[in-house]
């Protein structure tokens, strides 16, 4: 079974940076597509940004182009979201996510990053 | 890269059959047959239910049904049971200028 935990959430002042991170384990990690989806405190889902197997090919919204990076290392079984320029609308609990049939099928638990002064 | 429109609530008594519409453009749900559903429990990470509009992954029950026509998906849940109580998210891939996705503005499901 697919298990991913998230880490590296926290309370960071606005302007600032934050890198998440993602452990995976129970799949084949270097095979799939993995993405990021947020959901602020009571709102709904919003993705993020997603990467290709081999990190060759990554995808943003419009909203953190610029500003976030997605990477992985496949031999650590790990994904990344490097958060630059943070904003308080950034606010949120971050999902790692398995990308499989143009769905997300296994999800972590999540990691809280608060964005505050 | 705008929200997918669902309604905001949707309610039904045990037994009976709700249906929860999802609604976008020609550049993601009218575009591609790639809507997906989640179930979302409070405190509780999303939950995979329907994929490629009207596939269910392994374990989930067939009162869950997905459908698409033109710009709009519907998930229909049958026998409405008390544990469906919860908040139910589409999402579908989505290209206008670059590969996204895009999820749904989310429908919360209340048993009578």
């Amino acid at each position: 079974e697919a298990q991913l935990v998230e880490s590296g959430g926290g309370l960071v002042q606005p302007g600032g940076s934050l890198r998440l991170s993602c452990a995976a384990s129970g799949f084949s990690f270097s095979s799939h597509w993995m993405s990021w989806v947020r959901q602020a405190p009571g709102k709904g889902l919003e993705w993020m940004a997603n990467i290709k197997q081999d990190g060759s090919h990554k995808n943003y919204v419009d909203s953190v182009k610029g500003r976030f990076t997605i990477s992985r290392d496949n031999t650590k079984n790990s994904l990344f979201l490097q958060m630059d320029s943070l904003r308080a609308d950034d606010t949120a609990l971050y999902y790692c996510v398995r990308d499989i049939n143009w769905g997300f099928d296994s999800w972590g638990q999540g990691t809280l990053v608060t964005v505050s002064s | 890269q705008s929200a997918l429109t669902q309604p905001a609530s949707v309610s039904g008594s045990p037994g009976q059959s709700i249906t929860i519409s999802c609604t976008g453009t020609s550049s993601d749900v009218g575009g591609y047959n790639y809507v997906s559903w989640y179930q979302q429990h409070p405190g509780k990470a999303p939950k995979f239910m329907i994929y490629e509009v009207n596939n269910r992954p392994s374990g989930v029950p067939d009162r869950f049904s997905g459908s698409k026509s033109g710009n709009t998906a519907s998930l229909t849940i049958s026998g409405l049971q008390a544990e469906d109580e919860a908040d139910y998210y589409c999402s579908s891939y989505s290209y206008i200028s670059s590969a996204t996705y895009v999820f749904g503005t989310g429908t919360k499901v209340t048993l009578l």
